[in-house]
């Protein structure tokens, strides 16, 4: 298995308040992405990381922030949580960006937003 | 932009049933094309990639080929096991673009 953890796997939060879900990796790889997950979406690509301190916007960033202060953790917050935020969400991570670099996923983190 | 397209589900079908999930894309250039699974409770992980025209992928007896000429590609178990059972999303990367997934297929395998 890739070495990726999510931290925490389940949380429960109110509408407002800011939510961090961390993103930790032991393979050295330099790209780092969120996605989440929803029912007849299949998974959307939140924001990712190509390095240190640098990222990037995807599909789906409104509303969400990330940073990357060490090559191994990857963390993205939700300033001010709402009800459809609620997801699970999950860190990939890939050695490269060329055409056929595998994506090696997380476990997942499943976020309620009441 | 690049898109992907593969049949909704769900799909029910009993032990050492053939199976088949149609997978079609949109792209720009020669995209890399993806057969992802998930497990019940898991995270994704790569089933079987194809990174250019007439490949075929395959892992676990599980196999797809690139067609460019029909720009498919579908998946497909001669006999399926209840083992089996899980999300398959079919997914495409293209050049420097990021990769596209689609909305998955939920495959349900009965003893």
């Amino acid at each position: 298995d890739a070495g990726i953890t999510q931290s925490p796997r389940h949380k429960v939060t109110e509408t407002g308040t800011p939510v961090t879900l961390r993103c930790h990796q032991t393979e050295n790889h330099r790209y780092m992405y969120w996605y989440r997950q929803d029912p007849g979406h299949g998974l959307r690509l939140i924001h990712y990381s190509y390095g240190v301190k640098d990222t990037d916007k995807g599909e789906v960033s409104d509303g969400y922030s990330v940073s990357r202060s060490k090559t191994e953790d990857f963390l993205l917050t939700l300033e001010s949580a709402t009800s459809s935020q609620t997801s699970v969400y999950f860190c990939a991570i890939s050695a490269g960006q060329l055409a056929g670099d595998e994506q090696f996923f997380g476990p997942g983190t499943r976020l309620t937003v009441l | 932009g690049n898109s992907v397209t593969q049949m909704e589900g769900p799909v029910t079908l009993s032990e050492e049933a053939f199976l088949t999930i149609n997978c079609t894309y949109t792209a720009t250039g020669y995209p890399s094309l993806f057969w992802y699974v998930q497990y019940p409770g898991e995270g994704l992980q790569l089933l079987l990639k194809a990174t250019k025209a007439d490949d075929k992928g395959s892992n676990k007896g599980f196999e797809a080929t690139y067609r460019k000429e029909t720009t498919s590609f579908h998946l497909e178990k001669g006999s399926v096991q209840v083992s089996d059972s899980a999300v398959y999303f079919c997914a495409l990367q293209g050049g420097s673009e990021k990769l596209v997934f689609g909305k998955g297929t939920k495959l349900t395998v009965n003893p």
